[in-house]
């Protein structure tokens, strides 16, 4: 089974624009959570996706923002881009109703904003 | 709310010695506690889990991590290290009941001395 991908590997952004982050779950997942991490504040969650519908929301501010689509694939958009912004942004993708609670990560989006 | 704490940001071991990444966590209800290794460039990859069940719990890779309710710990051991084991360890609980997110701890940085 095809691992979760993420697309593209490597962004690099100017302040002030906006940037979208593509995430494709593992084949069966409906779950797709974001994470952010920085060298400062660690790994952080962004929110969670679950058959399309947002289920939950860490604490960013509204320039971020995400969807995901019928084929459970999930996109993660900022705007306005901020120095602070760059990071390793990571999704994850896991199979609700087995009780494995397991969540298996992409090799994540490095953005960079100049 | 949850939480996890790694109280050492690098743990150095030589080779072939038995090495210990601590962790400890404070939850209200019960404790899903997870690991991940993080290898440079790459995602976080799963390690175990404790859900409920032996305090003992065997994973990947030869590495087990011993759940203590009494001491709200769950440390990471595995008895002989590789230096191919060098790599970030990240302690992880489920964000709440209802939740599916995660909250991590800050992160440990193995180094495996040849």
């Amino acid at each position: 089974k095809a691992g979760v991908t993420q697309t593209p590997r490597y962004l690099i952004k100017t302040r002030g624009q906006q940037v979208t982050l593509s995430c494709s779950p593992i084949s069966g997942h409906r779950s797709v959570s974001w994470y952010q991490q920085t060298p400062g504040q660690g790994l952080q969650f962004l929110f969670e996706y679950f058959s399309e519908t947002q289920r939950n929301k860490g604490n960013f501010p509204g320039r971020f923002s995400g969807r995901q689509f019928s084929n459970s694939r999930s996109e993660m958009n900022v705007s306005t881009l901020e120095l602070g912004d760059s990071a390793l942004y990571l999704c994850a993708s896991s199979f609700i109703g087995d009780s494995s609670y397991e969540q298996y990560f992409g090799p994540g989006t490095r953005l960079t904003v100049t | 709310a949850q939480s996890v704490a790694q109280p050492e940001d690098q743990v150095n071991v030589a080779e072939g010695n038995p090495l210990t990444v601590k962790c400890t966590y404070s939850v209200s209800g019960n404790p899903y506690l997870f690991w991940y290794v993080q290898y440079p460039n790459r995602g976080l990859q799963f390690l175990l889990k404790y859900i409920t069940g032996d305090n003992l719990v065997k994973g990947s890779y030869g590495f087990e991590a011993e759940f203590n309710k009494s001491q709200t710990s769950f440390h990471l051991k595995k008895p002989s290290a590789l230096v191919s084991d060098s790599a970030l360890y990240f302690c992880a609980v489920r964000d709440g009941a209802g939740a599916n997110n995660l909250f991590f701890g800050t992160g440990t940085r193995l180094t495996v001395i040849p």
